[in-house]
């Protein structure tokens, strides 16, 4: 299995333009999460999604943010419009049910000028 | 899900045995202890998770006290491509219970 793909890997904008990151999860995994890792906070949980449904968005910081999985094997998440603070590596991950272990993607590191 | 403590960092040398501990004096009876790793430029890496017993798997062992107050990691024989942030969590699961949290973990240096 090729893990959990993300794209882009690396994505350089600039303030006010929109951008979305994808996610494809391991095949067969029902549970999708979206995290964000800064230096000042860490590893801090977006969005989780349970058989492609939203269970818990409590993490999003700000309606700019919103994330979509409309089927099994696609998520994005999507920021608009961006703002240099949203500058981070955003990691998407994977498991076959929410109690099972996460497997993680290399994330996309995104540059906000 | 249960409050760890960790180092902040530790050093090891190659080939020899790297032991990283994790306190968790607040775990409840049905909170796993989970590890993953988190090497530079790369997304956390599940590594072992554990109830009571001992466990082990190809990447590690998993020593969790009789009272279940700390654990030890153990990576039988540290190469460099070990050095890493290690996160011990511990996290319950099931029902509401999804959200694992990580804290900031032990940087493991493995020195050649």
């Amino acid at each position: 299995d090729a893990g959990v793909i993300q794209s882009p890997r690396h994505e350089v904008t600039e303030m006010g333009q929109e951008v979305t990151l994808r996610c494809k999860p391991i095949s067969g995994h029902n549970s999708l999460f979206w995290y964000r890792q800064t230096m000042m906070r860490g590893l801090e949980l977006l969005i989780y999604f349970n058989n492609n449904v939203p269970i818990d968005d409590s993490g999003m910081p700000e309606d700019r943010f919103s994330a979509k999985m409309p089927n099994a094997s696609f998520s994005t998440l999507k920021i608009q419009p961006s703002e240099p603070r949203d500058s981070a590596v955003y990691f998407c991950a994977s498991s076959e049910s929410y109690h099972s272990p996460l497997h993680f993607g290399n994330g996309t590191r995104l540059t906000v000028t | 899900d249960a409050k760890t403590t960790q180092p902040p960092s530790m050093d090891c040398a190659e080939g020899r045995a790297a032991n990283l501990p994790c306190n968790h004096s607040t775990i409840s009876g049905n909170e796993y202890v989970y590890w993953y790793r988190q090497i530079h430029s790369q997304g956390p890496q599940y590594i072992i998770h554990g109830l009571k017993n001992n466990e082990t798997n190809e990447m590690a062992s998993l020593i969790i006290t009789e009272d279940r107050k700390s654990s030890t990691l153990i990576l039988p024989h540290a190469t460099l491509r070990d050095t890493a942030v290690y996160y011990c969590i511990g996290f319950r699961g099931g029902g509401s219970n999804y959200k694992l949290t990580f804290g900031k973990g032990t940087l493991l240096t493995v020195n050649p």
